[in-house]
């Protein structure tokens, strides 16, 4: 099956710091890519959803200048926390679809982040 | 109102018990359901899709209430390696937008 990873699983940072994280689409061209965030005991929560060769769409309450989403191909999206704080510590995940109305969604392993 | 309501449990049951839980969604546009599970700290994996008519799979079956709008879960002879989070997915005809439940934890315990 469709496969997508997410790397770096796991990240511990000074508080300031910017994290990048990626998820590629290892087998299919994913045209649209959207970012999660899970705190504990809590639901996922979208993001932004990104289209490739386009601005990334933003959920309401979440701050694009912060949580930069780059989809510069059709196998690799970014997500770069800028100037990072305790408070954005948390679970981030990716999910990539085929195209933009198929419902199958592929997630990556997510991304642990904790700010010192 | 959240899109999507979920009972949060947590449910704890013993092994080879039947477990039931609810999913209720407020848009009336939603036009596909699942079912997915996740696990502590992992990534959701899809569980079903839910039908129309009902589905099962194995020891689990989904069920639709358009009218009430809602969806279930039901789990037959409960396996420890039941325990997880269920998470409800609904996908809206209008955008292709999906929203997630918060989850329903369920622990089997032996």
């Amino acid at each position: 099956g469709a496969v997508v990873s997410q790397h770096p699983s796991r990240v511990i940072c000074k508080s300031g710091t910017s994290v990048k994280i990626e998820c590629r689409s290892l087998d299919f061209q994913a045209t649209t890519m959207f970012w999660y965030r899970q705190f504990p005991k809590q639901s996922l929560m979208l993001m932004a959803t990104s289209n490739e060769g386009s601005k990334a769409t933003y959920e309401q309450g979440v701050e694009k200048d912060k949580f930069l989403i780059n989809h510069a191909s059709l196998t690799l999206s970014t997500l770069t926390v800028t100037s990072a704080h305790p408070e954005d510590s948390s679970f981030y995940i990716c999910s990539a679809r085929q195209t933009a109305t198929n419902e199958k969604l592929f997630f990556g392993s997510g991304t642990q982040l904790s700010v010192l | 109102r959240k899109e999507v309501e979920q009972d949060p449990g947590p449910f704890n049951v013993p092994e080879g018990a039947t477990v039931a839980f609810n999913c209720t969604y407020s848009n009336s546009a939603s036009q596909s359901f699942f079912w997915y599970r996740q696990d502590c700290r992992k990534e959701p994996k899809l569980l079903m899709s839910v039908y129309s008519s009902g589905n099962e799979d194995g020891r689990f079956t989904a069920q639709l209430n358009r009218a009430s709008q809602y969806i279930s879960l039901l789990i037959r002879d409960s396996k420890l390696s039941d325990s997880a989070t269920y998470l409800c997915v609904v996908i809206s005809a209008n955008d292709y937008k999906l929203s997630f439940g918060a989850g329903t934890t369920v622990t089997v315990r032996a």
